[in-house]
């Protein structure tokens, strides 16, 4: 069975730092794309970053290009968010996702893991 | 990256038939056959019920199809059921490794 579990979320200062994790299971995950996507409390879904099966190509929104680096440890089945100079706007629920094999399809998602930034 | 433009509501009765519509840009939705939909129901994980405009991932209904003419694309559902009530986004590649999503649209089943 597919699982995807993130964690690492909770409150944090504007302009600290978070680290977000998605353990993987269920699948080979150096096989797959992988995405964050976030959704704001009573908001829509917004793309967050993208990341190659082998971590070589790597895209992000522009509202978190240059605070935020996506990066996995295939060893560890492991998918990684980091986020720097965070801001009230990037409170959301983080959510990361498998991406189906040449498309952009996200088959799988997390439960989500909730960030909140405020003072 | 401008999100892609939904509809914020659509409904329909038991058994009818709904079209929810994604309107983008050449960049987006015109660009690439790459169209995603997702349903989200309160509280929930997206679930992936089109992608590549018109495929539908092994157990979703054939009541769910998709298409795409030009910058817009769209969902049909139709017979509807009561579980189908739910928040629907649609989703495209932009181009430049990056995604972009829309603003949502509320489906309500009357």
């Amino acid at each position: 069975e597919v699982q995807l579990v993130e964690s690492g979320g909770g409150l944090v200062q504007p302009g600290g730092s978070l680290r977000l994790s998605c353990a993987a299971s269920g699948f080979s995950f150096s096989n797959y794309w992988m995405h964050w996507v976030r959704q704001a409390p009573g908001k829509g879904l917004v793309w967050v970053s993208r990341i190659k099966t082998d971590g070589s190509s790597t895209g992000y929104a522009d509202s978190v290009k240059g605070r935020f680096t996506i990066s996995r440890d295939n060893a560890k089945n492991t998918l990684y968010l980091q986020m720097n100079s965070l801001r009230a706007e990037d409170t959301a629920v983080y959510y990361c996702a498998r991406m189906v094999p040449t498309s952009i399809g996200l088959d799988y998602w997390g439960q989500g893991t909730l960030v909140t930034v405020s003072s | 990256q401008s999100a892609l433009t939904q509809p914020p509501s659509a409904s329909g009765s038991p058994g009818q038939s709904v079209t929810i519509s994604c309107t983008g840009t050449s960049s987006d939705v015109g660009g690439y056959n790459y169209v995603s939909w997702y349903q989200q129901h309160p509280d929930k994980a997206p679930k992936l019920m089109i992608y590549e405009v018109s495929k539908r991932p092994s157990g979703v209904p054939d009541r769910f199809s998709g298409s795409k003419f030009g910058n817009t694309a769209s969902l049909t559902v139709s017979g509807l059921q009561a579980e189908d009530e739910a928040d629907y986004y649609c989703s495209s590649y932009a181009g430049s490794n990056t995604v972009v999503f829309g603003g949502g649209t509320q489906l309500t089943v009357l």
